[in-house]
């Protein structure tokens, strides 16, 4: 089915281990962006990607570090997790038509950092 | 400064109840914004964008006044299933900001 899909949905990881979670989009969109969301900050940018192999810093990058060989494509990688990346994790698309298209989000993965 | 404020809430209200959430934003450059729902942790969905002429879809109303840095939503007719939060969303080239989200509890 088209959409816009992460994986993994649940991930339990101990600090300073590597963990990418993947996001995976089939409408060829050009922007894909993640977020991060914890209680009391809503949802913050962490990295986001105007085309293939052109990504820039969010919010609150550090820490994280993006891909993007494919379109279709956008990992995020933790390189060396810490408890306070434990999280819900969103990775969203648009289009790259300007003016008011809406972004769609995939379902989440919830990080878990022991 | 945050890019976009937004009243945490709650705002508890009974069915039928209108009520209004109010968001704005720092970034006068800001091209195009937009009202998502979230359900309980679940992915954040559009419910409307928001036009300088201000919009209307059903029971839902939403309002910019630019000049302002000001963002609106009206819901009229409260339902149960109006219970969410509500995200005010203004993007900026191309990087979407969101504020921290309005919980609304509707009642019976």
């Amino acid at each position: 089915d088209a959409g816009i899909t992460q994986s993994p949905r649940y991930k339990i990881t101990e600090t300073g281990r590597q963990v990418t979670l993947m996001c995976h989009q089939t409408w060829s969109h050009s922007y894909m962006f993640w977020y991060r969301q914890d209680l009391g900050h809503g949802l913050r940018l962490i990295y986001y990607s105007a085309a293939a192999d052109i990504t820039d810093k969010g919010e609150v990058p550090d820490g994280y570090v993006v891909s993007r060989s494919k379109t279709e494509n956008f990992p995020l990688t933790l390189e060396s997790a810490t408890r306070s990346q434990t999280s819900v994790y969103f990775c969203a698309s648009r289009g790259a038509k300007t003016g008011s298209t809406e972004a769609f989000f995939g379902q989440g993965t919830r990080l878990t950092v022991v | 400064r945050k890019e976009v404020e937004q009243d945490p809430g709650p705002f508890n209200v009974p069915e039928g109840a209108t009520v209004a959430f109010n968001c704005t934003y720092s970034n006068s450059a800001s091209q195009s914004f937009f009202w998502y729902r979230q359900d309980c942790r679940k992915e954040p969905k559009l419910l409307m964008s928001v036009y300088s002429s201000g919009n209307e879809d059903g029971r839902f109303t939403a309002q910019l006044n630019r000049a302002s840095q000001y963002i609106s939503l009206l819901i009229r007719d409260s339902k149960l299933s109006d219970s969410a939060t509500y995200l005010c969303v203004v993007a900026s080239f191309n990087k979407f900001y969101f504020g921290s989200g309005t919980k609304l509890n509707v009642k019976p």
